[in-house]
């Protein structure tokens, strides 16, 4: 149990257009799934907190305009990287709260994203 | 704020030997969790432990073995006899406990080398 799907596991994009990764808990609910970003050789990072039902929680220094996030159901989130430049080109990951599971997250296999 | 410190960048061990994945955290919580999570080529995280921080007892799993001193603030992680398929990212992380809401903090992690 406790898996976490995200899709597309990789997209290459040309500059200035927008790419929507989402992330689905499989077999459990989730009002919290939180979204990182991994740079080549770096660590995860904290983007934003997305809540069903309401507006997510961006991390400082993340642009909300242009990492839409939207966290319609109990287990989907989507992230929309809008008008996407190389900069952007990144491992996102999310990771999804089980509702049954106190402070047990589960990890989604990633997607990476490559902006030309 | 939290803070996760893998001093470690990267290590290089010969098969069979063991090595020691330093972890050192900063919280002023007292109640967290501490992770320790592998991330071979692929990307995906693998997870490894949850510890609570009411949780000394050191923890043994195959090659695999934890050291939790609360009075150093480390969460050490020991590989016996390792071997190649053990080389990847490890990363050490930390979360708040206390609304059962939060992300992890991860430390920058360490890049293990196993060689023949």
């Amino acid at each position: 149990g406790a898996v976490v799907s995200q899709h597309p596991s990789w997209v290459i994009c040309k500059s200035g257009t927008s790419v929507k990764i989402e992330c689905r808990s499989l077999d459990f609910q989730a009002t919290t799934m939180f979204w990182y970003r991994q740079f080549p050789k770096q660590s995860l990072m904290l983007m934003a907190t997305s809540n069903e039902g309401s507006k997510a929680t961006y991390e400082q220094g993340v642009e909300k305009d242009k990492f839409l996030i939207n966290h319609a159901s109990l287990t989907l989130s989507t992230l929309t990287v809008t008008s996407a430049h190389p900069e952007d080109s990144s491992f996102y990951i999310c990771s999804a709260l089980s509702l049954s599971s106190y402070n047990e997250q589960f990890f989604g296999p990633g997607t990476r994203l490559t902006v030309l | 704020a939290q803070k996760v410190t893998q001093a470690q960048t990267e290590i290089s061990v010969v098969e069979k030997e063991d090595v020691t994945l330093d972890c050192v955290y900063e919280t002023r919580d007292t109640t967290y969790y501490l992770f320790w999570y592998k991330q071979p080529p692929s990307g995906e995280l693998v997870f490894l432990i949850r510890r609570n921080s009411f949780d000394e007892q050191n923890e043994i799993s195959g090659r695999y073995s934890w050291n939790f001193q609360k009075s150093t603030s480390s969460f050490n992680f020991t590989i016996t006899a390792s071997q190649v398929v053990d080389s990847a990212v490890y990363f050490c992380a930390l979360s708040e406990a206390d609304s059962g809401n939060t992300p992890l903090v991860f430390g920058k992690g360490t890049r293990l080398s196993v060689i023949a």
